[in-house]
């Protein structure tokens, strides 16, 4: 069954210092998103992807961030300088579509940021 | 604006017994609802969704939800709770509003504990 990848699995930075995360939706999806969970909180919404562009995006997704769909297959997620407060584990998803098509999570990425 | 609230913070039930998870939620127009759930250090895996039709909807591991757009819920249930169950369990609908791209809008979870 196909499924979303995402890698690293856990990923420790310095505060400052830039990351990258990386996705691998599933291959006939038309729909990214990128998703964040702060430790014992509810998941949130931090930006959508579709047809080579930003669809749309929180609050959260300030400057600092940046998504990239970079060869067809993978779906990358910048953060520039990072916060401590990005902290956090940050979620792929993809679906075909943007209704009643079910997204698909990867197993994330915990991101820690000393 | 859309949203999902999931009442309980944590539902504890014996092994055997029927276990129900609640959520309700406010959309504008129709509600496209989804549940999922979440095992330590993982990710968050589909269980079921209900976009039209009857209002028992079935999914996995045994599980099943109830829409009922009277009361704006949608309840997560299962006849009979497996110690497995042990998860985070989230509710949570999709923004299909002019102009967005299907977020999912998730309700604060609950921490669903099956004792033996």
């Amino acid at each position: 069954e196909p499924e979303v990848t995402q890698t690293p699995s856990h990923q420790v930075t310095q505060m400052g210092q830039e990351v990258i995360l990386r996705c691998v939706p599933i291959s006939n999806h038309l729909y990214f998103y990128w998703y964040r969970q702060i430790l014992g909180q509810k998941v949130e919404f931090l930006v959508s992807f579709y047809n080579n562009e930003i669809s749309e995006k929180s609050e959260i997704f300030d400057d600092q961030f940046s998504v990239e769909r970079p060869d067809g297959s993978n779906f990358t997620l910048k953060i520039r300088s990072t916060k401590l407060e990005d902290s956090a584990m940050y979620f792929c998803a993809s679906s075909a579509g943007r209704k009643t098509d079910t997204q698909y999570f990867g197993p994330g990425t915990r991101l820690t940021v000393l | 604006a859309q949203s999902v609230a999931q009442p309980e913070d944590q539902v504890n039930v014996a092994e055997g017994n029927p276990l129900t998870v609640k959520c309700t939620y406010s959309v504008s127009g129709n509600p496209y609802l989804f549940w999922y759930v979440q095992y330590p250090n993982r990710g968050l895996q589909f269980l079921l969704k209900y976009i039209t039709g009857d209002n028992l909807v079935k999914g996995s591991y045994g599980f099943e939800a109830e829409f009922n757009k009277s009361q704006t819920s949608f309840h997560l249930k299962k006849p009979s709770a497996l110690v497995s169950d042990s998860a985070l369990y989230f509710c949570a609908v999709r923004d299909i509003g002019a102009g967005n791209t299907g977020k999912l809008i998730f309700g604060q979870g609950t921490t669903l504990q099956v004792k033996p």
